[in-house]
């Protein structure tokens, strides 16, 4: 059975650093991992997606990583700021309906 | 439209009754799906719609709990006899096709209360 572990599950920091949120999964057998934001009170809005061929992804500030084989993926996002607070969740892809989500880190950017 | 819409966006009920959620996605998105995300929880996945074939049912937590998509549009999931433990955000999402390279696209959810 697919389980996905999100670490920490808050985060708080000082805005304009950098910082790392971690994702684990036990089954290495996926097609590709999605990282999300939540906001308060809002649905999740897709921020990248590493297919399982890939290493890494980037887009802007924020650098996706995934080590298949140990079961890793990790959000880098650079120079914080306020706006990024809110809820990052991994989800796994087995293939079709069958994605996994990790219960997510609640990240607050103090200005 | 633009994004996939849900609706209510709040619900409170009392426990025992029944009631109905609406999701319409992406115009073209032949995935749909249904996710309960409960307080401080990941997303738990209730069923899944891909285009005309038989849903995939397999996560409903209870035969309360039931789902269909018409005409492969709009989808209503319906809850009956409301327990206090069904109190959740219902989350409905969709994809172009289900697929391994594709984005899913997920609703603002209705948040439900059963008191």
């Amino acid at each position: 059975k697919q389980e996905v572990t999100q670490i920490p599950a808050a985060l708080s920091v000082p805005e304009g650093e950098n910082l790392v949120l971690n994702c684990s999964f036990t089954d290495s057998a996926i097609y590709n991992l999605q990282w999300f934001r939540q906001d308060p009170g809002k649905g999740l809005t897709s921020l990248l997606l590493i297919q399982s061929s890939q290493r890494e992804q980037t887009s802007g500030r924020l650098n996706a990583s995934l080590d298949k084989s140990s079961g890793r993926s990790t959000l880098y996002i650079a120079a914080s700021q306020p706006g990024d607070s809110a809820t990052y969740l991994c989800a796994v892809n087995r293939g079709n309906n069958d994605m996994r989500f990790g219960a997510g880190t609640r990240l607050t950017v103090k200005p | 439209g633009a994004g996939v819409s849900q609706s209510p966006s709040n619900k409170v009920t009392e426990k025992g009754k029944d009631v109905e959620l609406r999701c319409d996605p992406i115009s073209g998105h032949t995935a749909l799906y249904w996710y309960r995300q409960s307080l401080g929880q990941g997303l738990e996945f209730l069923i899944y719609f891909q285009g005309n074939s038989a849903p995939d049912k397999s996560g409903l937590p209870s035969d309360r709990f039931s789902a269909e998509r018409t005409g492969g549009s709009v989808s209503t999931l319906t809850i009956q006899r409301t327990q206090q433990e069904d109190s959740a955000v219902y989350l409905c999402a969709s994809s172009l096709v289900a697929g391994v390279g594709n984005t899913i696209y997920f609703g603002e959810g209705s948040w439900l209360t059963v008191v």
